[in-house]
């Protein structure tokens, strides 16, 4: 049973182009979250999705950034026109279903280089 | 939102020896997980426990919801424990995690 699964784990971009994030859940999980890692700081919650509905993006910056969860495919976190400070790591989580009691589980996370 | 605190930031020991990291919370949460982040940056699940004791081998948790703390304990710790360990919560009614800013545990050979 694979677990959460991103791609691509290393993607370097310079300023001013868009980076495209890919996260696939756990087979069964219809629940995606989106965390981001700055350096040397814990994880901080962007947006949550279900297929086709963003449910909560109170953590997405208002500018630039969009996630989606199509009914086919994976979820997908966009940056357009990235700039050095979003040079992080971008974590993936997904669960089986809603209401917060479930455990969230983990992808090996993107690393973004913004040069 | 929630605050998350952990306690000690930093941790070294040697060997072989136990250590007990604490996790507390500004609110009840009914969603808490433990992680360990290794070296390489890849997040580990190591206990989804919002309430009573878990053991998995060498590691164990407790949490005591109406105190608002959970607790991790790694007994006869090994150079692999090396990492940095989160736990996050969230809020009842709510999704999204709220992590704390990690315990960096430093195992000596």
């Amino acid at each position: 049973n694979a677990g959460v699964m991103q791609n691509p784990r290393h993607l370097v971009r310079r300023r001013g182009q868009e980076a495209r994030l890919r996260c696939s859940p756990m087979k069964g999980h219809s629940h995606v979250y989106w965390y981001r890692q700055l350096p040397e700081e814990g994880l901080k919650f962007m947006v949550y999705l279900q297929k086709e509905n963003i449910i909560d993006e109170s953590g997405m910056p208002k500018e630039r950034f969009s996630a989606e969860f199509p009914k086919e495919g994976p979820s997908i976190l966009r940056i357009q026109q990235v700039v050095r400070g979003d040079s992080a790591a971008y974590f993936c989580a997904s669960s089986p279903q809603t209401g917060g009691m479930e455990t969230q589980y983990f992808g090996p996370g993107t690393r973004l280089l913004v040069l | 939102g929630i605050q998350v605190e952990q306690s000690p930031p930093d941790l070294i020991l040697q060997e072989g020896a136990n250590s007990t990291l604490r996790c507390n919370f500004s609110d009840s949460v009914n969603n808490l997980q433990w992680f360990h982040q290794n070296p390489w940056g890849q997040l580990i699940n190591l206990f989804y426990i919002p309430s009573g004791t878990k053991q998995n081998g060498r590691l164990s948790a407790t949490t005591v919801a109406t105190e608002r703390y959970s607790l991790l304990y790694i007994s006869s710790s090994q150079t692999t424990d090396s990492g940095v360990y989160f736990c996050a919560g969230a809020r009842t009614g709510a999704q999204k995690l709220v992590f704390g800013q990690g315990t960096r545990l430093t195992i000596n050979p």
